[in-house]
């Protein structure tokens, strides 16, 4: 059974570094052909698709974000991992962890993460 | 970028009732397109992948189509539990990009 969770902050201020966690069960990041993205959902908006991350380490990211966005894998462990410098309120959303099969679908998600950024 | 346009941004239909949702891409994207279910407050769920193939699980009343730049979306014989919003998705090249979504209530 694949299941993924996110985890954050929850708040942080405006200028700090956001720094998420996705821990997956049921598949490994080790395999070829799997990998691991993350979306994001402002309250009542469309999705954003933010970065993903393969097998053999090879990285995507969403050029509107700029050079804000890292991200990383522990295959030992499990978990995906994404960090986004100098947030701004406009980086207020439910992030979401998601499974793919390589440049595809995603096939399965987490429930996401609520991240506030307030002064 | 590659841009998805979808329509109708609403639609409200009866039970039992056929309805159609689409989305047109800025250029050809191959048929890398998926179609996702959000139900409030929860996460995106995989309806269909490569355009018109079902994801495991998803009942046989959805269905996608199309080709090039246009697709498609169909529920056949509307139920209650289909009330969510869907998005469109392509990812025949980075960046991933997402329709605007279509928020569907019942009549």
């Amino acid at each position: 059974q694949v299941t993924l969770k996110e985890s954050g902050p929850g708040i942080l201020q405006p200028s700090q570094t956001l720094s998420l966690t996705c821990s997956f069960s049921g598949f490994s990041l080790s395999t070829s052909g799997i990998c691991v993205s993350w979306i994001r959902q402002p309250s009542g908006k469309g999705l954003e698709w933010l970065a993903t991350i393969c097998w053999e380490d090879s990285k995507g990211y969403n050029p509107s974000l700029k050079n804000r966005l890292t991200i990383s894998k522990d295959t030992s462990n499990n978990q995906a991992f994404l960090k986004i410098t100098s947030v701004d309120t406009a980086d207020t959303a439910i992030y979401y962890c998601a499974r793919s099969g390589g440049i595809a679908h995603f096939d399965y998600w987490g429930q996401g993460v609520m991240v506030t950024v307030s002064s | 970028d590659i841009q998805m346009t979808q329509s109708p941004a609403s639609l409200s239909a009866s039970l039992g009732e056929t309805v159609t949702i689409e989305c047109r891409a800025s250029e050809d994207i191959y048929n890398g397109l998926a179609w996702y279910q959000q139900k409030p407050g929860k996460s995106p769920q995989l309806l269909i992948y490569n355009a018109n193939s079902l994801h495991t699980g998803v009942p046989s009343r959805f269905s996608g189509s199309g080709s090039g730049t246009q697709y498609s979306l169909k529920i056949n014989s509307l139920q209650s539990e289909d009330v969510a919003s869907y998005f469109c998705q392509q990812y025949y090249d980075y960046p991933y990009t997402f329709g605007a979504g279509t928020k569907l209530e019942l009549k």
